[in-house]
């Protein structure tokens, strides 16, 4: 099983549609990052979340620790949002408290005008 | 725009070659991240470099390599290339050294075809 586990894999919303993209995750964690993956390739970090709720502009990340749960919500979603949305998360320091990202499979997202 | 730049975009190359793939970092940056991304396996962490010195080892292969350089800029060298090698591979940079309290920037990624 994997250690973040995200869905739904697929999505496909109309235009104007408020989305929900959620992500499990089954290891303490330090933190959690929701990165956007375009057609092209490029990858940007959209959040970084340690606890609580994280809003800049149409896109909010919110994260229950206690439940081991993080959701990525789009509000007026355009169809330029189409992309592949991934969890990853950091897990908790051991050691020199050195580690890369532990990622989910993405959630791929398309928005129709 | 990250600021990480990778270099090259694409590679193709045949089987038990090396190739050596290059990342600059954003300017300030000190800590340097290598993923691979595959069909199959998705996106895995290999290794991390920070201030000149290997910081964490994730699923690197032996054939793989990596090291950073003085002016900060690190290369990744794939060697006795196999088929299932062919993935894009990313860079990606950080302020800090633990992106437990900081932010990732990535390049654009090196797209890999071994044939």
């Amino acid at each position: 099983k994997n250690e973040v586990e995200q869905s739904p894999q697929n999505l496909t919303a109309q235009e104007g549609e408020f989305i929900t993209i959620n992500c499990s995750y089954s290891v303490g964690i330090s933190a959690l990052h929701w990165l956007q993956q375009h057609p092209g390739g490029g990858i940007v970090s959209l959040f970084m979340l340690s606890s609580g709720k994280k809003k800049h502009g149409r896109l909010i990340a919110t994260i229950n620790i206690q439940e081991k749960h993080s959701s990525l919500h789009i509000t007026a979603s355009h169809p330029r949002d189409s992309a592949v949305y991934i969890c990853a998360v950091i897990r908790e320091a051991t050691g020199g408290g050195a580690d890369g990202l532990t990622f989910g499979k993405g959630t791929h997202l398309i928005i129709q005008p | 725009d990250s600021g990480v730049t990778q270099t090259p975009k694409h590679l193709i190359t045949a089987t038990g070659q090396r190739v050596t793939l290059r990342c600059s970092p954003r300017s300030g940056d000190l800590s340097v991240y290598w993923y691979q991304q595959s069909l199959d396996q998705g996106l895995q962490f290999l290794i991390q470099y920070y201030n000149g010195e290997e910081r964490a080892k994730g699923n690197i292969l032996e054939r793989f390599s990596a090291q950073q350089f003085p002016d900060l800029h690190s290369e990744l060298n794939l060697s006795s290339l196999e088929l299932g090698d062919s993935a894009l591979y990313f860079c990606a940079s950080s302020e800090q050294p633990w992106l437990g309290n900081t932010e990732a920037f990535f390049g654009q990624g090196t797209r890999l075809t071994v044939v």
